[in-house]
C-alpha cells in the first residue's frame, strides 16, 4: 500500500465540469504539494500547504490536516489541463525532509 | 532563462557503459534533488544535496553517484548501466533546512538502456 494514495487514477471529464481530485496520506506531514506533470513530460509545482486553502486562478487545493485528506479542485475545465496531477507530502518526522509522491491521476479533459 | 536545465535531454546507450546527466539551477536555491521515475510514472527520491553536503541518499545501487560541485550543479553520474535504470530522471531544487519550500524541476532526462 503506498503512503500516499490518490483517486481517482484516472478521469475523464467534458470541458466545462468542475474536477475534483482527493488524495489521503497515513502520516503527521509538515506540508503537502501538488505537481501537474505535462504530456511532454514537464513537472510543475502547483501549491504548496500546510493547512487551509490555497487558490491559483481556476485551480483550487485544500487541505484537512486531521482527516490527512487534501483536494485539488479545477474549475470551468479546460482540454489544456488535461496533465497527470500529482499528491506528494513531506514529513520531517517518518520521511526525513523528502518528499513520498502518490501515482498520479491522469486527467483528460474532452472539448 | 530556463530555472533548472538538464542535459542531456534524451540518452539512448547500451548495457555496461557509464553515463553522467548535469543539472544547474539559477534560482539561488540551496538544495537541490535528484528524482526517477519509472515506467509506470512513479516518481522517487534519489538523492537531496543541501550546499553541497548530501543529505538524502535512499536506496538506490552504488553504481549511482551524485556530485555537487556548488549550490548550483548536481550531477549524477551511473556506472555499469543496466536495463533497468532506464526512466526519466528528473532534477529540482528548492529553499532548504527550515525554510523547505515548493520545488522546481528540469524538463528530465529520458534514459533508454539497450
Amino acid at each position: 500500500k503506498n503512503e500516499v494514495e490518490q483517486s481517482p487514477q484516472n478521469l475523464t471529464a467534458q470541458e466545462g465540469e468542475f474536477i475534483t481530485i482527493n488524495c489521503s496520506y497515513s502520516v503527521g506531514i509538515s506540508a503537502l504539494h501538488w505537481l501537474q506533470q505535462h504530456p511532454g513530460g514537464g513537472i510543475v509545482s502547483l501549491f504548496m500547504l500546510s493547512s487551509g486553502k490555497k487558490k491559483h486562478g481556476r485551480l483550487i487545493a485544500t487541505i484537512n490536516i486531521q482527516e490527512k485528506h487534501s483536494s485539488l479542485h479545477i474549475t470551468a475545465s479546460h482540454p489544456r489541463d488535461s496533465a497527470v496531477y500529482i499528491c506528494a507530502v513531506r514529513s520531517s518526522r517518518e520521511y526525513g525532509n523528502k518528499l513520498v509522491f502518490g501515482a498520479g491521476t491522469i486527467l483528460r479533459v474532452k472539448s | 532563462d530556463t530555472a533548472v536545465s538538464q542535459t542531456p535531454k534524451y540518452l539512448v546507450t547500451q548495457m555496461g557503459n557509464d553515463k553522467s546527466i548535469k543539472c544547474e539551477q539559477n534560482l539561488g536555491h540551496d538544495t537541490m534533488y535528484w528524482y526517477k521515475q519509472d515506467s509506470k510514472k512513479f516518481l522517487k527520491i534519489m538523492f537531496s544535496y543541501n550546499n553541497k553536503e548530501l543529505i538524502i541518499n535512499e536506496t538506490v545501487p552504488n553504481r549511482f553517484s551524485p556530485k555537487s560541485p556548488d549550490k548550483a550543479h548536481l550531477n549524477l553520474h551511473i556506472n555499469s548501466l543496466e536495463l533497468g535504470d532506464s526512466a526519466v530522471y528528473f532534477c529540482a531544487s528548492s529553499l532548504g533546512g527550515a525554510r523547505v519550500g515548493t520545488q522546481y524541476f528540469g524538463p528530465g532526462t529520458r534514459l533508454l538502456v539497450l
